[in-house]
């Protein structure tokens, strides 16, 4: 399996333009979260999909921040626009329904942005 | 709800050496899960160990072992003859079993370690 596939793996961009991360999640898998990483507040998690509907977006910082999941096998995050303080690692995981697998998440490599 | 707690930012031990990292857990929840995930510099996050709260026996997985103490609510990660390749950022994580839709996986702050060679 490829597993969780994320691009770009790095985005350098302008303060107040758009940004857009894509995820394909591993084959098969339901769940697909979207985490950001930054040394200040550690891992958290912004929103998450089972079966490609939004389950919990209470984690999306403002307005700014947008997910789609068209379909099982692809997501977006976009940022618009964006702002210098949206710098960091933006990680997209997949999982197995919580009933029958074990709750592991599978990462992708991260997306580092930087916004100047 | 739930938290999960990791006291030590960073840590450092020579190569060959045991460390154990520690992580600390607040629930009232009886079953669940806990995990530790290694995030080495290329990022990545992968899967160490996980534990499930009903089984009393620790789980081990090669060099790695964890010391899972259910009452105190505590679930330390021991790394025996550590190696370079052991350098990573380590998080700790809980998760409620059976979970429901709208639970979600709890992360600790991660520790940081480095094996010096």
């Amino acid at each position: 399996d490829a597993g969780v596939i994320q691009s770009p793996r790095h985005e350098v961009t302008e303060m107040g333009q758009e940004v857009t991360l894509r995820c394909k999640p591993i084959s098969g898998h339901d769940y697909l979260f979207w985490y950001r990483q930054t040394m200040m507040r550690g891992l958290e998690l912004l929103i998450y999909f089972n079966n490609n509907v939004p389950i919990d977006d209470s984690g999306m910082p403002e307005d700014r921040f947008s997910a789609k999941m068209p379909n099982a096998s692809f997501s977006t995050l976009k940022i618009q626009p964006s702002e210098p303080r949206d710098s960091a690692v933006y990680f997209c995981a997949s999982s197995l329904s919580r009933g029958i697998g074990t709750g592991e998440l599978f990462f992708g490599e991260g997306s580092r942005l930087t916004v100047l | 709800a739930q938290t999960v707690t990791q006291s030590q930012p960073e840590m450092s031990v020579q190569e060959a050496e045991t460390v154990t990292l520690s992580c600390t857990y607040d629930t009232s929840e009886n079953n669940y899960y806990l995990f530790w995930y290694k995030q080495p510099p290329s990022r990545q996050m992968i899967l160490v160990i996980r534990q499930e709260a009903y089984k009393q026996q620790n789980a081990t997985e090669n060099r790695f072992s964890v010391n899972f103490q259910k009452a105190a609510k505590s679930f330390s990660l021991k790394i025996s003859d550590s190696q370079l390749g052991d350098t990573a950022m380590y998080f700790c994580a809980f998760m409620k079993s059976p979970m429901n839709r709208d639970d979600k996986i709890i992360f600790g702050k991660g520790t940081r370690l480095h094996i010096l060679p």
